[in-house]
């Protein structure tokens, strides 16, 4: 079982509606969450970060974390084509173990 | 802004060539990685250092190797390209603990 698991879409949402990236992984003793976006060609870019149980909100993002289901998900709200690209999933367990979904590739549409 | 700079941005080196990946933080981090991303396969842990003169070997480590001198200075080596080295090569660094790991631009390389 991998230990960070994404759905690689192509996941495509209108502009202007809420795009809803989900992602699940294996290690329970995991401490840290995170969100890059990975514009085509270019690097990975963080976005968000979640430590605790809950919602956390920074603009048009809000990441949320569930460690009893072992779910994190990102939403991003009024979606704009320049939200277009792949976002990986993230996982920290210990300190230098970080763990990578393979990416879903979000297309908003004009 | 935590800055990561990868000074090759895209090289082409022949079958065979001793090849140099260079990067270099500015944000005084313990912990620095190489990444390989190839599409389909994701990120791929290549090595990391946790300190100078440091290495732990991370998932693919094989064909090639690592250097730390200096705090902020990580460099790949590749002792012998071959053609599935080709591929995009992501420096990062963290201050470690829970906290978030930051990549330079990345190095596409291609070995022909």
């Amino acid at each position: 079982q991998k230990e960070v698991e994404q759905n690689s879409g192509p996941l495509s949402v209108p502009e202007g509606a809420i795009a809803s990236l989900n992602c699940t992984y294996s290690d329970r003793v995991s401490q840290s969450f995170f969100w890059y976006r990975q514009y085509s060609g270019k690097s990975p870019e963080l976005i968000m970060s979640i430590y605790s149980n809950g919602d956390k909100e920074d603009g048009r993002f809000t990441a949320q974390l569930n460690k009893a289901s072992q779910y994190v998900s990102l939403l991003i709200r009024d979606s704009q084509p320049s939200d277009s690209a792949t976002y990986l999933c993230a996982v920290k367990a210990g300190a230098n173990n970080l763990f990578f979904g393979t990416g879903t590739r979000l297309t908003v549409i004009p | 802004d935590v800055k990561v700079t990868q000074s090759s941005r895209y090289l082409v080196k022949r079958t065979g060539e001793k090849v140099f990946l260079e990067c270099v933080q500015d944000m005084d981090h313990e912990n620095m990685f190489w990444y390989r991303q190839d599409p389909g396969l994701g990120l791929r842990l290549i090595y990391f250092s946790y300190d100078v003169k440091m290495k732990e070997k991370g998932d693919i480590p094989e064909g090639y190797s690592v250097s730390r001198e200096k705090k902020e200075r990580f460099s790949l080596i590749l002792e012998s390209a071959s053609t599935n080295q080709t591929s995009m090569y992501l420096c990062a660094s963290s201050s470690g603990g829970p906290l978030a790991i930051y990549f330079g631009e990345g190095s596409w390389l291609t070995v022909v």
